[in-house]
């Protein structure tokens, strides 16, 4: 079945540490794949995306993320961890050629907590 | 510029009662519009979406219907509310595969 996992529900990182969110996706073909964050309280808000070129794509607030097609993930890193990364992060998928519905499916979402 | 606007930010509604949800757009013509429920502890999930006016898909059989009676305006709506209807419902519109989402409205059902 064509899904979008991220396998992580909670995370918890040291302030300064580096990050990884972990996405996985499951479609016949490689999708658009995208990252939001969500701040408490707030709507959306894109990091980066990935269409087609270099599988490292540079994003907002110092996030990078790796497409990797023979694993089919898509996971958002960064170097080092600000408390105010602290969010709920998500994973997204569209199909390419979708038509014209152009549907964004959501994996579940990773909470970030950051410690001092 | 392009902006979408959700109403309200917070709703508490007791069960039983109707609901209405509205989303506008500006700045574009025809997009794709979206409605998105994340519940508590659980991901966004698309509920409906609409390549036209008048044009309804649902994703997920569920309580709740979705109308667009023009271009740039989408509801969201329900005749009786449960509580597993509570939620943070989030608007959405896409040209191609540029996504813009509302503030939200988060959806209390006592």
């Amino acid at each position: 079945a064509q899904s979008v996992t991220q396998p992580d529900i909670h995370i918890t990182v040291s302030e300064g540490a580096s990050l990884e969110l972990r996405c996985n996706y499951s479609y016949g073909a490689t999708p658009y794949l995208f990252w939001y964050v969500q701040s408490p309280g707030q709507g959306l808000q894109l990091l980066l995306k990935y269409f087609s070129g270099d599988t490292l794509v540079q994003g907002i607030k110092g996030f990078e993320a790796e497409f990797k097609r023979s694993q089919s993930s898509f996971n958002l890193r960064k170097p080092s961890v600000h408390w105010s990364d602290a969010a709920e992060y998500f994973c997204a998928v569209a199909l390419r050629g979708g038509g014209a519905t152009n549907k964004l499916i959501f994996g579940t979402g990773t909470l970030l907590a950051v410690q001092p | 510029s392009q902006t979408i606007h959700q109403w309200p930010a917070t709703l508490v509604q007791p069960v039983g009662s109707p609901l209405s949800l509205e989303c506008t757009v500006e700045g574009t013509s025809n997009p794709n519009l979206y409605w998105y429920r994340q519940a508590a502890g659980r991901g966004l999930q698309l509920l409906f979406y609409s390549v036209g006016i008048g044009q309804i898909s649902s994703e997920v059989p569920q309580n709740l219907s979705a109308s667009r009676p023009q271009d740039r305006q989408f509801i969201l709506s329900s005749k009786k509310l449960l509580l597993s209807d509570s939620g943070f419902y989030l608007c959405a519109w896409s040209v191609q595969y540029g996504y813009t989402f509302g503030s939200g409205t988060r959806l209390t059902v006592v």
